[in-house]
């Protein structure tokens, strides 16, 4: 069954590091996005990514981050320079034309020290 | 806006004992409602779905809810409980379309299922 891969699994970065996180959305799917769970708390929206753009984002999702989709198969978040506030689960997903639901990986801890 | 409300931070049921989730909704219109499951240490895997058809929504692995638009609510239910349904439970809603159908998501449940 197809699925939304992420990697690494698990990052740690040095505060003021830039950090990649990347993901495979499934492979025909149109819209993709990213979300982020502190420690305790709620799954929260970043952003979300249709036909190479940004088509909506969060309060969350300042200038220190940046999605791309560099070819036709990755989605990555970049952190300019991390903060120990952006220690999180980070999950990635994506969703098909004609469909509501998203499609999650399994998630990028990040850890910033 | 659309929100989602979890009524329960934590649930403990007994194996073969029915569960209840409970979550209530907030929207200006009718939304798309969903329950996804986390268990440890894996991603977030999509229960069921509601958008708008049957409001008794059939789901993976023998969960359902009902859409229960009078009460705003959208509980999940199972009628026997398996220790492999210990795992973080999420009532979500689905925000605009014109938003590209970000989702809102509860602040979860936690299922414990003892022997």
């Amino acid at each position: 069954e197809p699925e939304v891969t992420q990697t690494p699994s698990h990052q740690v970065t040095q505060m003021g590091q830039e950090v990649i996180l990347r993901c495979v959305p499934i492979s025909n799917h149109l819209y993709f996005y990213w979300y982020r769970q502190i420690l305790g708390q709620k799954v929260e929206f970043l952003v979300s990514f249709y036909n190479n753009e940004i088509s909506e984002k969060s309060e969350i999702f300042d200038d220190q981050f940046s999605v791309e989709r560099p070819d036709g198969s990755n989605f990555t978040l970049k952190i300019r320079s991390t903060k120990l506030e952006d220690s999180a689960m980070y999950f990635c997903a994506s969703r098909p034309q004609g469909a509501t639901e998203a499609f999650f990986g399994q998630g990028t801890r990040l850890t910033v020290v | 806006a659309q929100s989602v409300t979890q009524l329960d931070s934590h649930v403990s049921v007994s194996e073969g004992t029915p569960v209840l989730l409970r979550c209530n909704y907030s929207s200006s219109y009718s939304p798309s409602l969903f329950w996804y499951v986390q268990h440890p240490n894996k991603g977030l895997q999509l229960l069921l779905k509601y958008t708008s058809a049957a409001t008794l929504v059939k789901g993976i692995n023998g969960f359902e809810a009902e859409f229960k638009k009078s009460e705003t609510s959208f509980h999940l239910t199972k009628p026997s409980a398996h220790m492999s349904d210990a795992a973080e439970y999420f009532c979500v809603v689905s925000v605009a379309a014109n938003s590209g159908y970000a989702l809102n998501f509860g602040k979860g449940t936690s299922l414990l299922v003892t022997p």
